[in-house]
């Protein structure tokens, strides 16, 4: 059974830094692409940051951009995601998606960031 | 950058009802287009991809349409399970969600 376990979140001042991970399990990981996607309190989802299975290629919504940086560590089947100067618009629960031919098939519970001072 | 605009934002409907939700992209996504379920509390889950593939393990009373820049999904039956939020996502460049469609009882 595949399953994503995110954590790391927690509360954090403006222009702050936090790491998430997410421990993978139940698939070959390093086979997969992942994306982190992200929700604010009672609003819709938007995708975050991808990365291939190797970690060569990566990509970042614009919101995030400059800020964010998405990694992986395939010998510990984990995937990270740095955020640093931090806003109060990054306040959302942050899922780990696994990626499967661009599709989002399988995703954790999600990890709680709200920033504020 | 490809936005993804759904309607309407919220459905009032009633168990046995046909409901349809509308999702249109501002640019054509050709049929690169997937449709989400999330229910309070949880993780979205995957419905339909390609516009018209149904995910293994979904009820058939599901069902999606459209290519282009106009897509629909429809339930066919409504059941007390299915009241729920729906998001499209075009996975055509990068991805994007649309707003989302909150379907409530009547």
């Amino acid at each position: 059974e595949v399953q994503l376990v995110e954590s790391g979140g927690g509360l954090v001042q403006p222009g702050g830094s936090l790491r998430l991970s997410c421990a993978a399990s139940g698939f070959t990981f390093r086979s997969y692409e992942m994306n982190w996607v992200r929700q604010a309190p009672g609003k819709g989802l938007e995708w975050v940051s991808y990365i291939d299975g190797s970690g060569s290629t990566i990509y970042y919504a614009d919101s995030v951009k400059g800020r964010f940086t998405i990694s992986r560590d395939n010998a510990k089947n984990s995937l990270y995601l740095l955020m640093n100067s931090l806003r109060a618009e990054d306040t959302a629960l942050y899922y780990c998606t696994r990626d499967e031919a661009n599709l989002f098939d399988s995703w954790g519970q999600g990890t709680l960031v709200t920033v504020s001072s | 950058d490809i936005q993804m605009t759904q309607s309407p934002s919220t459905l009032s409907a009633s168990v046995g009802d046909r409901v349809t939700i509308t999702c249109r992209a501002s640019q054509s996504i050709s049929s690169w287009l997937a449709w989400y379920q999330q229910k309070p509390g949880k993780a979205p889950k995957l419905l339909i991809y390609k516009a018209s593939s149904l995910k293994s393990g979904v009820p058939s009373r599901f069902s999606g349409s459209g290519s282009g820049t106009e897509f629909t999904l429809t339930i066919s039956s409504l059941q007390p399970d299915d009241f729920a939020t729906y998001y499209c996502q075009q996975y055509n460049s990068l991805w994007t969600f649309g707003q989302g469609t909150k379907v409530e009882i009547k």
